[in-house]
This record gives C-alpha cells, structure tokens and sequence, in this order.
C-alpha cells in the first residue's frame, strides 16, 4: 500500500509564482513527515519536518507546509519562486515508530524565467 | 555538505560482478542508513545499522550486505550484479534511534551495470 502520494510528478511554475507542491499520507495513526529537497547530482537536504505541536511548519529557503490530519496531507509551498528552487522535491513520512523514511514518487519543479 | 561522505561516487561495472560502497557518517551519528534511488522503482530504504547491529531491514534483495564497522563507517556489498541494480545509492545517517531524528544523506554513489 502507498503510504505517500505526490500529486504531480513535475510541476513548473513562473519566477515570482506561489510553489504548491501536494503530499498526502495513508496512515491511520499521526505520522511524522518530511520535506526533502534534490538538486542536480546532490544528495537530499532536509527542508522541513513535522513530529508533533504546531500544524504549519516553517523551513529553510522560505519553504513551509501544513499538516492537515482531516485532509491527510502535508502541502509544501512557498510564496515566491526563485530560480534557484528548481529542483526535485520528495515528501516523506516515518511511520509506526520506525526510522526508515517512506518516500513518495517525488516532483520536479520547473521554474520559468 | 551534511557530514556524511559516499565512495565510490561513480562506479560502473558489469553484469555478474561485485562491488563495494562505502560510507562514512557525520560524526556523532550511530545510526546509518542505506536507500537506493531508481527510476522505476524510486527512492527505496534498504537497511539500517545501529551502532554496528542491524536494525531494521527493507526491500533488500539477498544479494546485497551490508555491515557497520566498529569505527561506524559502513559498506554495502552488491553480487552477482544485474543490469536492473544500476542506481543511486544513497547513505544517511542519524544520531540515535528517536524517531525524531533527522537523517543527513551523502551525495550518493552512481553505480552503472552494463
């Protein structure tokens, strides 16, 4: 069973524009999710978590998400755009106390210039 | 750079071979992990290595093995390779077992069956 789905497997958008990046989870007890971000032959960089408190969670590169439990989802956006935010985003979510990461497909994002 | 170092960054070798990568976590961390990056499958957890034990076991076929050492690097051993093995390998690792924990990925190995 697919634990994470990313909507869309590539996204593109104009410099300037609102990212809205979808990420929805299966998991019946509250997960602990993340925001991993991949740029050209590089490895994953954490841009953000949830584990408990707060529902919006800010990270790094003016990035935030919000963890809807009602809507199973974890949305990544960010207002404005920049060049340098295209790359390949991947959401994941650790489930039932285990420390492995559960990827989704993950999404390109295409940043017009 | 997160701290977490990969060795080979580029391998290519053939069907039939073996091969090793390496992987040396930030300092501190204890807990190493190993994911494995492929078109058609994605990003996929393999294992995990806790202070040198195996502690958790993903979709690793058995031709693969993986150790951590007592100086806490760790290697993951691919045989009798197939073309269907040529990937990424990434290693991550984490400063304990709290679920909580973030976890640092290395720049990965490229390995490339032909």
């Amino acid at each position: 069973a697919q634990s994470v789905t990313q909507l869309g497997s590539h996204v593109s958008v104009s410099e300037g524009a609102l990212v809205l990046l979808r990420c929805n989870y299966s998991s019946s007890v509250p997960p602990y999710l993340f925001w991993y971000v991949q740029y050209p032959n590089q490895g994953l960089q954490l841009l953000l978590k949830y584990t408990t408190g707060a529902t919006l969670v800010k990270g790094i590169n003016g990035f935030e998400a919000e963890f809807k439990k009602s809507e199973t989802s974890f949305h990544l956006t960010k207002p404005s755009a920049h060049m340098s935010d295209a790359a390949e985003y991947f959401c994941a979510v650790k489930l039932g106390g285990a420390q492995k990461l559960v990827f989704g497909q993950g999404t390109r994002l295409t940043i017009n210039p | 750079d997160s701290g977490v170092t990969q060795t080979p960054k580029h391998l290519i070798t053939a069907t039939g071979q073996r091969v090793t990568l390496r992987c040396s976590p930030r300092s501190g961390d204890l807990s190493v992990y190993w994911y494995q990056q492929s078109l058609d499958q994605g990003l996929q957890f393999l294992i995990q290595y806790y202070n040198g034990e195996e502690r958790a076991k993903g979709n690793i076929l058995e031709r693969f093995s993986a150790q951590q050492f007592p100086d806490l690097h760790s290697e993951l051993n691919l045989s009798s390779l197939e073309l269907g093995d040529s990937a990424l390998y990434f290693c991550a690792s984490s400063e304990g077992l709290a679920v909580y924990n973030e976890q640092f990925f290395g720049p990965g190995t490229r390995l490339t069956v032909l």
